[in-house]
């Protein structure tokens, strides 16, 4: 159990487009839903949690204009990187917290996103 | 001074040994402990959880918590190549909305 997907796995695009990556926890419902970042070999850097059906909410730093996240429904996250740069290129993971565990995160297996 | 630390290794060992990972905190609300695994390009695994002080084992893995000295180790007995990974301790207390902290990750690599 506790499954988190995400789609697409890999993306290139190029500078100047928009990109969405979405997030599904597929046997649980998740209240709470997280964006992290991810540079090669360093830690994840939270960007910003989402609640169902509230604004997410950005960490410092994260500019919520370029990254867009919308959290749906219980079971779905999107996170849309508007107007791509090459510095925006990195790893970009979700993970999904439950109603009955509150302290249990589960990841989904990441999208590096390329921009060109 | 980060709220978790964590040394980002590497840390080399040959096949067979024990791996000690630690970390430490400087929060004394933090109630939940956790450690993760990473593979390269994968998202995180949870690996193992403890509440509170004390001691948890699950196969090669023991987790101990020493909420006294805020410091929190991994053990991993018999190590196999296969267990080559990043290892992140996470941690969440009761307020704040469980908002987990998360070490920088301690890179492992285990030698056949």
């Amino acid at each position: 159990g506790a499954v988190v997907s995400q789609h697409p796995s890999w993306v290139i695009c190029k500078s100047g487009t928009s990109v969405k990556i979405e997030c599904r926890s597929l046997d649980f419902q998740a209240t709470t839903m997280f964006w992290y970042r991810q540079f090669p070999k360093q830690s994840l850097m939270l960007m910003a949690t989402s609640n169902e059906g509230s604004k997410a909410t950005y960490e410092q730093g994260v500019e919520k204009d370029k990254f867009l996240i919308n959290h749906a429904s219980l079971t779905l996250s999107t996170l849309t990187v508007t107007s791509a740069h090459p510095e925006d290129s990195s790893f970009y993971i979700c993970s999904a917290r439950g109603r009955a565990v509150s302290y249990e995160q589960y990841f989904g297996p990441g999208t590096r996103l390329t921009v060109t | 001074q980060k709220e978790v630390e964590q040394d980002p290794g590497p840390l080399s060992v040959p096949e067979g040994a024990i791996v000690s990972l630690n970390c430490t905190y400087s929060n004394s609300a933090f109630q939940y402990f956790m450690w993760y695994r990473q593979y390269s390009r994968k998202g995180p695994e949870l690996l193992m959880y403890t509440y509170s002080s004390g001691n948890k084992e699950d196969g090669r893995f023991t987790a101990q918590v020493d909420k006294s000295s805020k410091y929190i180790s991994l053990f991993i007995r018999d190590s196999q190549p296969s267990d080559s990974a990043t290892y992140l301790c996470a941690m969440s207390g009761d307020t704040g909305g469980f908002k987990t902290i998360f070490g920088a990750g301690t890179r492992l690599f285990v030698k056949a």
